[in-house]
């Protein structure tokens, strides 16, 4: 049973557009969501996470967006820039603080130079 | 944030054998967890790595096949034993640091493949 899920396993998008990463969840008691990058060889680094008591959360060209009635989240990059190629990871947390996430199978990145 | 090194990065292992995978912290570190990514799949939490007593493993992991170690703040082991093909996966250590953000931070993971 697939809690949080990233239905697109890989995402190709042209170098200064918009990338577009999407994840569903079926536990409505997550409240708390983040997004990890994924390098080849290298552990999952933090990029953003959001709340449930918000809608958006912003940081630089990063953005996590957070509909709670569709249980859908999705983290907008722009401008794409080719160093953002990476698995995207989303994961979800039924508390902030237990640090217990549910991680999705992830969506590859690659933007085209 | 935190540095973090395991060792080893890879390795391939025969099948009934053990392995015991250390990760090393930069700084002190208020909790420490591995985790699980079998190929394909998302990355599972195995179980929290409580610093002087007994990890706290979740559902479907057993101590007797991952007895987990940590003897103080920077340093952990998991060790994932009689090992069969289906536990070819990468391991990951995690932390959250003493600031107690809201953040794990991960090591780079140790790739193991049993024949």
């Amino acid at each position: 049973d697939q809690q949080v899920k990233q239905n697109s396993p890989s995402l190709s998008v042209q170098e200064g557009r918009i990338s577009i990463l999407n994840c569903d969840y079926t536990n409505s008691m997550f409240d708390y969501f983040l997004w990890y990058k994924k390098y080849p060889a290298e552990g999952p680094t933090f990029l953003i996470s959001i709340s449930s008591i918000k809608d958006k959360n912003e940081d630089g060209r990063f953005t996590v967006f957070l509909n709670k009635s569709a249980k859908h989240l999705s983290l907008h990059i722009v401008p794409s820039q080719p160093g953002d190629s990476a698995v995207y990871f989303c994961a979800a947390s039924v508390e902030s603080g237990t640090y217990k996430y549910i991680f999705g199978t992830g969506t590859r990145l690659k933007v085209l130079a | 944030s935190a540095v973090i090194s395991q060792k080893p990065s890879r390795d391939i292992c025969q099948r009934g054998t053990s392995l015991t995978i250390q990760c090393q912290v930069d700084s002190q570190v208020t909790m420490m967890f591995w985790y699980r990514q079998q190929p394909g799949q998302s990355l599972t939490l195995i179980a929290t790595a409580n610093q002087g007593s007994e990890a706290t493993y979740e559902s479907g992991f057993v101590i007797d096949k991952f007895p987990i170690s940590r003897p103080n703040l920077t340093f952990s082991t998991l060790t994932v034993s009689n090992m069969s093909p289906e536990d070819s996966s990468i391991y990951l250590c995690s932390v959250v640091g003493q600031l107690s953000t809201d953040t794990q931070y991960f090591g780079p993971g140790t790739r193991l493949t049993v024949l």
